[in-house]
This record gives structure tokens, sequence and C-alpha cells, in this order.
């Protein structure tokens, strides 16, 4: 099955600053690369995805971009503010049959003002 | 339109106790799944469904049970709760390719 790698598990940055998290994945057959944001008690949320057909996908102040041959994608996240304070969850997803996503073991960000 | 509703939001059960956790999603989605998140471990998956009247085993189903008798519900049962089995769990549903829409979660102690 997939397996998905997510580094670092905490990052701590100022605010104003840019924000990366990387993850990998180990099945060349997964096609679907969502991301998810996870605020304190709240439930996870969809924040950006990319399919493999599409090396970069940007939304405002985020973006994705997905490396298929070094099976890793990451998530940019540009000029932080505190409110990005969150757990991010990577996921990868298998192409064919059931359609299962994998998530990594994700990533605790902490803007401080 | 709830999205995905999970009940109870809170439960403490003694060792030995059973319960059911209930997941309703109105978006008619094909896919329903129930996940546990612990501390430092991200969202395991327990069981999911592909389908009414599918089920079939995630990554941590042992001490788990799940039904999917109607489309829109999802039960994931505990017959012999132990207090491993403590965390917060999330259910969630999404169409066959796309985004996963997930309950409120719900807070499972077990003394």
């Amino acid at each position: 099955g997939e397996n998905v790698e997510q580094h670092p598990s905490t990052l701590s940055v100022q605010e104003g600053d840019s924000a990366v998290i990387k993850c990998t994945y180990s099945d060349s057959a997964s096609n679907y690369f969502p991301w998810y944001k996870q605020e304190l008690g709240k439930r996870p949320q969809l924040i950006i995805d990319i399919r493999s057909n599409v090396g970069e996908k940007k939304d405002q102040r985020i973006a994705v971009t997905l490396n298929k041959t070094a099976k890793h994608f990451s998530l940019h996240i540009t000029e932080t503010q505190p409110e990005d304070s969150a757990v991010y969850f990577c996921a990868a997803t298998l192409s064919g049959g059931s359609y299962i996503p994998t998530f990594g073991r994700g990533t605790s960000l902490i803007v401080h003002p | 339109n709830a999205g995905v509703t999970q009940t109870p939001k809170f439960r403490v059960l003694k060792t030995g106790q059973s319960m059911t956790l209930l997941c309703a999603q109105d978006m008619n989605h094909e896919y329903m799944y129930w996940y546990r998140q612990d501390p430092g471990m991200g969202l395991r998956l327990i069981h999911y469904s592909v389908g009414e009247g599918t089920t079939a085993k995630g990554e941590v189903p042992d001490g788990y049970n799940v039904s999917r008798l109607k489309k829109q519900n999802f039960l994931l049962g505990l017959e012999s709760a132990a207090p491993s089995q403590t965390s917060v769990y999330f259910c969630a549903s999404s169409p066959w390719d796309g985004e996963l829409f997930f309950g409120e979660g719900s807070r499972l102690t077990v003394l």
C-alpha cells in the first residue's frame, strides 16, 4: 500500500515569513494530493489539492508543488499570519479501484506574532 | 445542508462496555471513512466503505466493527472497549475522487 512521510513534524515561524511543509509518497500510481488544515479542536478541512497532471497550483498565499519523478509534494505558505497556526496534513491517493487516501502524520505550524 | 454529522460528540466508557458511533452525511457521497486521531500519529484509517452495503478494513481495524446499511449512514462499533481506544474519532465522506468532508469528531475516553 501507499506510505506517506511528512516533514517537519513541528514548524515555528515569525509572522510574515514563509513556511514549507514537505511530503513524500511511495506508490507512483498515486495521482491526487490534497492538503488539509486542522485548527485546534476543529475538524480537518481541505485547503488546496493537486492532481498528477499538474506541477504547481496556487491559491492566494498558499501553493502546492508536485514532483512526480521524485515522488514528493510540498505546501508553501507565504506571508504567514497567526491564523495560519494549525496542524497541516498531506495525503496521497491511489488511482484505480478503491480511492482511499493515505495521510501523513501532520505538521504543527506555529506562527509567532 | 448539514454535511457530515457525528453523534455523540463526547462519551466516557468503562473498560469492557460497548458503544456505537453514528455518522450521517447528506451529500450523497459513495465513500465513507472512520479515522482515529491520536497525538503525533496523524489520522489513521479504521474502516471504510465504498458504497451502501460494503465495508473494508483500514490500517487499524482491530477492536472495531462497522456497518453501512444505508448510503447516508456509517456506524462504528466498539464491542468491548479498551483504554487503548481512547481517542478522537473522525468520520468523513467523499465522492469517488475528491475532497474528504469530515465530521466534527467524537471524543471517546475509556477508563
